[in-house]
């Protein structure tokens, strides 16, 4: 079952401008992390946030979270045409036995030149 | 440029036919990883193994059977599928088992079609 639900599905910018999807979820966590994933590749990790942080950056990258609403939401700066892609969050819960990743449903991103 | 190599980048076999994906990472990573990924979806979780023994099954039916020979390589070996087992799949692996912020690394996939 997805942990994470993504929104907006679908998004379509100009170049220059800034990029904001979500990530709401549904149990506690211990990190929440984001991924890329151009067409057809595999997916690339851009940034964790761990459960204690509400904010964190990295480039053209800003996290926020907030345990209290069991959300994120990432950030992108100043976009690119490379940008293009579907960007997923995925959450993992707290415990000390195996456990795994649980993706959101995903956000396609599609910079306009 | 990924650290987890996949083999191969496109397959396309009948329903009747029995081959194998193949996974190999050179970063140490004692978990590893198979995810299947349909257009337009998340990737869902196969399986996973860690330090080279099966710790989770996600009820993936036995038409998929997973091997872990050594720590640096995956297989999957398929037998009998269906169409609608066409999909991307994602070989992936970390440093550990997933816990407390591990990343996890993916291969670039294969893509599978069946006929």
């Amino acid at each position: 079952s997805q942990q994470g639900e993504e929104d907006p599905q679908a998004l379509s910018i100009q170049e220059g401008e800034n990029a904001t999807m979500n990530c709401s979820y549904k149990t506690s966590i211990n990190n929440l992390q984001w991924y890329r994933q151009n067409s057809g590749r595999g997916l690339v990790h851009l940034i964790l946030i761990r459960s204690n942080e509400r904010e964190k950056h990295s480039g053209r990258l800003r996290v926020t979270l907030d345990t209290s609403k069991k959300s994120s939401s990432l950030l992108i700066t100043a976009s690119r045409a490379a940008d293009t892609a579907s960007y997923f969050c995925a959450t993992d819960p707290p415990g000390g036995s195996a456990r795994q990743l649980t993706f959101g449903s995903g956000t396609q991103l599609t910079v306009l030149p | 440029d990924t650290e987890v190599t996949q083999t191969p980048k496109h397959l396309v076999m009948g329903m009747t036919n029995k081959k194998s994906l193949k996974c190999e990472q050179h970063m140490g990573h004692r978990a590893m990883y198979w995810y299947k990924q349909k257009a337009k979806k998340p990737p869902e979780l196969m399986f996973v193994y860690s330090y080279e023994k099966l710790s989770i099954n996600e009820s993936v039916p036995s038409r998929f059977s997973p091997e872990c020979p050594n720590s640096s390589l995956l297989n999957l070996h398929l037998h009998a599928l269906q169409p609608e087992d066409s999909a991307l799949y994602l070989c992936a692996s970390s440093p550990k088992r997933v816990n407390s912020g591990n990343t996890i690394y993916f291969g670039e996939g294969s893509w599978l079609t069946v006929v």
